[in-house]
């Protein structure tokens, strides 16, 4: 069945360095959504990307959904502190069903 | 209520006793989702429901688990003859159309004993 990826599991950063996690689909999707979810919390939405090799930014984020549409990728300029958490990306392939990546799970050192 | 609603919020139980979860979506949201979320993984898909049917039932671990939804809002997951793998987060999520954005409630803690 169809699986997403999501590099690295866990990734450390100084504030204000950047951070990038990676998001692979072994099917090619319709669309694709970011998540973030903070530590005891609910995953909540960031964005949705549908078009091949849409590019998409909110403030400090930058999300991009590659030309094949089976990849995506989430790039946080200057880290902050209120960055931490778990983001989570989602691949909709046309199967009811969004199925959520492994996620990536940000700590920021102060 | 102006979120998904998830009730209860913690459940402690014991090996070989039924639970059920309730899950009151945003009003109005057609679709209604069921997903798992052991500590420190992923979100594993359960059950996806339009209106009160649910086209998608692929999810489900084993047939101890059975999800309803009645009216097109509430939904109710239950989990037969409970196991210590189950233990985990429950997270109902729903949204206006089956592709737009999901909204999460807050979700059920279950831990079985």
């Amino acid at each position: 069945g169809q699986q997403v990826m999501q590099i690295p599991q866990y990734q450390h950063v100084q504030e204000g360095e950047d951070f990038t996690t990676y998001c692979n689909s072994s099917t090619t999707l319709s669309n694709i959504q970011w998540y973030k979810q903070r530590p005891g919390g609910h995953p909540v939405f960031l964005i949705q990307l549908v078009k091949s090799g849409e590019v998409k930014k909110q403030k400090r984020l930058t999300f991009q959904f590659g030309e094949a549409k089976k990849n995506s990728s989430l790039h946080i300029t200057a880290t902050q502190t209120t960055d931490v958490g778990t983001y989570f990306c989602a691949g909709y392939s046309g199967t009811y069903k969004y199925i959520f990546g492994t996620g990536t799970r940000l700590k920021v050192l102060a | 209520g102006a979120g998904v609603s998830q009730s209860p919020s913690n459940k402690v139980t014991e090996k070989g006793k039924d639970v059920e979860l309730r899950c009151d979506p945003i009003s109005g949201h057609t679709a209604l989702y069921w997903y798992r979320q052991s500590l420190g993984q992923g979100l594993e898909f359960l059950i996806y429901f339009q209106g009160n049917s649910a086209p998608d039932k692929s999810g489900l671990p084993s047939d101890r688990f059975s999800a309803e939804r009645t009216g097109g809002s509430v939904s109710t997951l239950t989990i037969q003859r409970t196991q210590q793998e189950d233990s985990a987060v429950y997270l109902c999520a729903s949204s206006p159309t089956h592709t737009g954005e999901l909204f999460f409630g807050e979700g059920s803690r279950l831990t079985v004993l």
